[in-house]
């Protein structure tokens, strides 16, 4: 079994719709948690970030944690065309340098 | 804002050349990483150096070797390219902050 779980998608939507990406993991240490935003033939850039459990908000993104179900979400209001890209999650355990990648989500929105 | 830097970008190799990708942060960094993304594979740790003079095997080292030149650079050498290192490679560095890591633009390598 996977550390980490991901659905590759790819997933579709209109624009303007809210779109809720999902990752579960099953180490219990993590506290770290990431999302990043890969466009093709392109590095991931950080997109959000949140230690421990709850929720952080920064734009249209909202980065959701749930450690009791070992479930993180990444949503995105209003989507647009420009959201379209792969998203991949990412979480770690403090004191260690290593990080656990889920396989990411391929996102497409359509005008 | 630089980052993290990588070079080249591209690279065709023939089974058995050597080469060296390089990367460079600017973030006084301590950690950095090499991965290779794969179809299907995700991202997977090559190495990392967890500081400068230190350097640890990832999921997949095996014919690779790295260098830590100095805080800044973290380099990676294929000694004899084969066709199973066809791959992207991201250099990647750890903030202090949020234990967050920053990725390079990558490098794509193809050995025909």
């Amino acid at each position: 079994q996977k550390e980490v779980e991901q659905d590759p998608g790819p997933l579709s939507v209109p624009e303007g719709a809210i779109v809720s990406l999902n990752c579960t993991y099953s180490n219990s240490a993590f506290q770290y948690f990431m999302w990043y935003r890969q466009y093709s033939r392109k590095g991931p850039e950080l997109l959000m970030y949140t230690y421990s459990s709850g929720n952080k908000e920064d734009g249209r993104f909202t980065a959701q944690v749930d450690k009791s179900s070992k479930y993180i979400s990444l949503f995105i209001r209003d989507s647009q065309p420009s959201d379209s890209a792969t998203y991949l999650c990412a979480m770690s355990a403090p004191g260690f340098n290593k990080f656990y990648f889920g396989s990411g989500t391929k996102l497409n929105v359509k005008p | 804002n630089a980052g993290v830097t990588q070079t080249p970008k591209f690279q065709v190799l023939k089974t058995g050349q050597s080469m060296t990708l390089q990367c460079a942060q600017d973030m006084n960094h301590n950690s950095m990483y090499w991965y290779r993304q794969d179809p299907g594979m995700g991202l997977r740790l090559i190495y990392y150096s967890a500081s400068e003079g230190t350097t640890d095997k990832g999921e997949v080292p095996n014919g690779y070797n790295v260098s830590r030149l100095n805080k800044r650079e973290f380099s990676l050498r294929l000694e004899s390219a084969a066709p199973s290192q066809t791959s992207v490679y991201f250099c990647a560095s750890q903030g202090t902050v949020g234990n967050t890591i920053y990725f390079g633009e990558g490098s794509w390598l193809t050995v025909v």
